[in-house]
């Protein structure tokens, strides 16, 4: 069975500091993996996903992760966060067999201060 | 495009009521899944259904079902409420083509709350 742990519950930074949110995963099976945001009173939002190929991808607001299948992480990463990064994160995983069933981490609060 | 959207938006039951929530997914798409998220936790799994077929099945138990409809739009059902059903519904659709990576698109959600 996978299972995924999001290592911090919340992670408080200053505007425009450097974050990342850790994410670890357990699988027996080939995975495919994904970060989702969600805003207070709202659904998820797809932040990115890896599928396959390169290891870093990329997000259009400025995230990026990157897929290490040694150490079974996938670790969210922005160089420099905005007041309006403020949101739950949460790290999913899929077999790469049965892509309808994601299995959630707790999340990882977000709290960025002016 | 319209994304995929839910109704109710909230819902307020007491203890042993049933409830219904409603999904439809993104056009064309073909896979509703159904997603449980109590309230400071990460979403859990109770069903995906394809071609009014399901899928696959969380542990959760029976009191809940589902079922989709032709239209691709789906109903999630819960009977004899418990005050632990309490939570955020989610709903998700995807394209589910055989041999290619799926990826989910979240509605907004169906807040309930049992008293």
């Amino acid at each position: 069975a996978q299972s995924v742990t999001q290592l911090d519950s919340q992670v408080p930074v200053f505007e425009e500091a450097p974050v990342e949110l850790r994410c670890n995963y357990s699988s027996s099976v080939s995975v495919y993996l994904f970060w989702y945001v969600q805003y207070p009173n709202q659904g998820l939002q797809l932040l990115l996903k890896y599928l396959s190929g390169s290891t870093l991808v990329e997000s259009i607001n400025g995230f990026e992760a990157e897929f290490n299948k040694s150490q079974t992480s996938f670790h969210l990463r922005k160089p420099s966060v905005h007041i309006s990064d403020t949101a739950e994160y949460f790290c999913a995983v899929s077999k790469s067999s049965n892509t309808g069933k994601l299995i959630f981490g707790q999340g990882t609060t977000l709290q960025v201060k002016p | 495009d319209a994304g995929v959207t839910q109704s109710p938006t909230h819902l307020i039951k007491t203890r042993g009521q049933h409830v219904t929530l409603r999904c439809s997914p993104i056009s064309g798409h073909k896979s509703v899944s159904w997603y449980q998220q109590v309230l400071g936790q990460g979403p859990q799994f109770i069903f995906q259904y394809y071609e009014k077929e399901e899928r696959g099945r969380g542990n959760f138990p029976d009191r809940f079902s589902a079922r989709q409809f032709p239209n691709y739009s789906s109903e999630l059902n819960v009977n004899a409420l418990l005050l632990g059903d309490s939570a955020l519904y989610l709903c998700a659709s995807s394209l589910f083509t055989s041999g290619s990576p799926d990826t989910q698109y979240f509605g907004p959600g169906t807040r309930l709350t049992v008293l």
